[in-house]
């Protein structure tokens, strides 16, 4: 079945550093993905859609200079914390779509201290 | 029996018995939803699914149904095992937009 690959799954930053999250679908193309942020007891909010070769669409409310997304490649979507601060710790998952059905990367535990 | 915390419903059941989990679902255009189980530190898991040309699906030890007319999904989880223990998501979609998140349950397994 669809594997989406998300990496790292957990990462410690310093507040006013960048991070960089990856997600990989492994055995299809995927022409759009999805990046969800969470919090802790909390839904899964939808945070941007990442368009391979074209510029990302933000939910009302995202910074997209602070959360830089670029999906250069079918199988690759990054999303970057850019001056990362505590306020960013939070769970982030990515999803990508393949066919009527979407598929979600492991997440990606975020701490800035 | 069901309590609601201070962000996610609780629902406790026995080991053995079924667990019915509701979801009230946003926008009436939806025609496609999915339920999702989450553990802890990991992300959502595929239950089933369900499109709105359909009111019932059922799978393995799972049963969806989907009333329209109040917007309401629910799903049914038969002789629930402590291993059932975890978050579950309803997520509606309508036209390939992006799945939208309801507010979810936490189920507890009583052994």
């Amino acid at each position: 079945g669809a594997v989406v690959s998300q990496h790292p799954s957990r990462v410690i930053c310093k507040s006013g550093t960048s991070v960089k999250i990856e997600c990989r679908s492994l055995d299809f193309q995927a022409t759009t993905m999805f990046w969800y942020r969470q919090f802790p007891k909390q839904s899964l909010m939808l945070m941007a859609t990442s368009n391979e070769g074209s510029k990302a669409t933000y939910e009302q409310g995202v910074e997209k200079d602070k959360f830089l997304i670029n999906h250069a490649s079918l199988t690759l979507s990054t999303l970057t914390v850019t001056s990362a601060h505590p306020e960013d710790s939070s769970f982030y998952i990515c999803s990508a779509r393949q066919g009527v059905g979407y598929t979600f990367g492991s997440g990606t535990r975020l701490t800035v201290v | 029996g069901e309590s609601v915390g201070l962000h996610l419903p609780t629902l406790s059941v026995q080991e053995g018995d079924n667990s019915i989990i509701n979801c009230a679902y946003s926008n009436s255009a939806s025609d496609y939803f999915i339920w999702y189980k989450q553990e802890s530190g990991k992300g959502p898991q595929f239950i089933i699914d369900i499109r709105s040309n359909m009111d019932k699906r059922q799978g393995q030890r799972v049963t969806v149904l989907l009333n329209k007319t109040v917007k309401h999904l629910s799903l049914q989880i038969a002789a629930t095992q402590p291993g059932d223990s975890a978050v579950y998501f309803c997520a509606e979609s309508w036209v390939n937009t992006p799945l939208v998140f309801g507010k979810g349950t936490r189920l507890s397994v009583i052994a």
